[in-house]
């Protein structure tokens, strides 16, 4: 059974706080790794998707790293601001290309 | 462009019954894939189609089945229904099931 991991499960930070979180998962036979964000009440929204070891992504105040040959990924999230309240989603894409998702970090920005 | 439609949006069935979920992806793309969403739980992948063929699958029962038609909609079903498959069950799209995906918002399923 594959195993992709996010800690923490839950985060409470201030407005303007930067933050991040971690996604784990197996170091063998990587394709890619995919991040969602989670608004309540909406669909998960792709924010990245990487490929390359060392890999760096930009999305506005979001960046994502990578590192595949330790098998882990941070997502930073720089100056949190309340619309950035949301389940933040890891997925891992192996070599037979299924999508296995982690469980989460909910994140809860309070003005 | 119109996104991923899942139909229908809300459903509740009595236990034993059956079921049947449908998902339009984006025009153009192929592959469609299903999850489940229960509390506490990650999204349990169930199967992804490509151009008509079940390209991977999740560790469900045989209770639970899914196709894809030549227009790419895809359709999930779940025969004798338990309590324990009350659940968000989530459809998404990409053109090749190696990009990003987009999801549907789901289809809230309650079993009784």
């Amino acid at each position: 059974i594959l195993n992709v991991e996010q800690s923490p499960q839950s985060l409470h930070v201030q407005e303007g706080d930067s933050t991040n979180f971690t996604c784990s998962f197996p170091s063998s036979n990587f394709y890619a790794l995919h991040w969602y964000r989670w608004e309540t009440a909406k669909s998960p929204e792709a924010l990245f998707v990487m490929t390359l070891n060392g890999d760096e992504k930009k999305k506005g105040r979001i960046s994502a790293t990578l590192n595949t040959k330790e098998g882990y990924s941070y997502l930073y999230i720089k100056g949190s601001q309340p619309e950035d309240s949301a389940t933040y989603l890891c997925a891992f894409r192996g070599s037979n290309y299924k999508l296995t998702f982690g469980k989460g970090t909910l994140l809860t920005v309070n003005p | 462009k119109a996104g991923v439609t899942q139909t229908p949006r809300y459903l509740i069935k009595t236990r034993g019954q059956q079921v049947t979920l449908s998902c339009s992806p984006i025009s153009g793309h192929r592959s469609v894939s299903w999850y489940q969403q229960t509390p506490g739980q990650g999204l349990q992948f169930l199967f992804e189609y490509f151009s008509e063929t079940q390209r991977n699958k999740g560790n469900f029962p045989g209770r639970f089945s899914g196709r894809q038609f030549s227009n790419s909609r895809s359709e999930m079903n779940v025969s004798t229904l338990e309590l324990g498959d009350s659940a968000l069950y989530l459809c998404a799209s990409s053109s090749s099931g190696l990009q990003r995906y987009t999801f549907g918002s789901g289809t809230r399923l309650t079993v009784v």
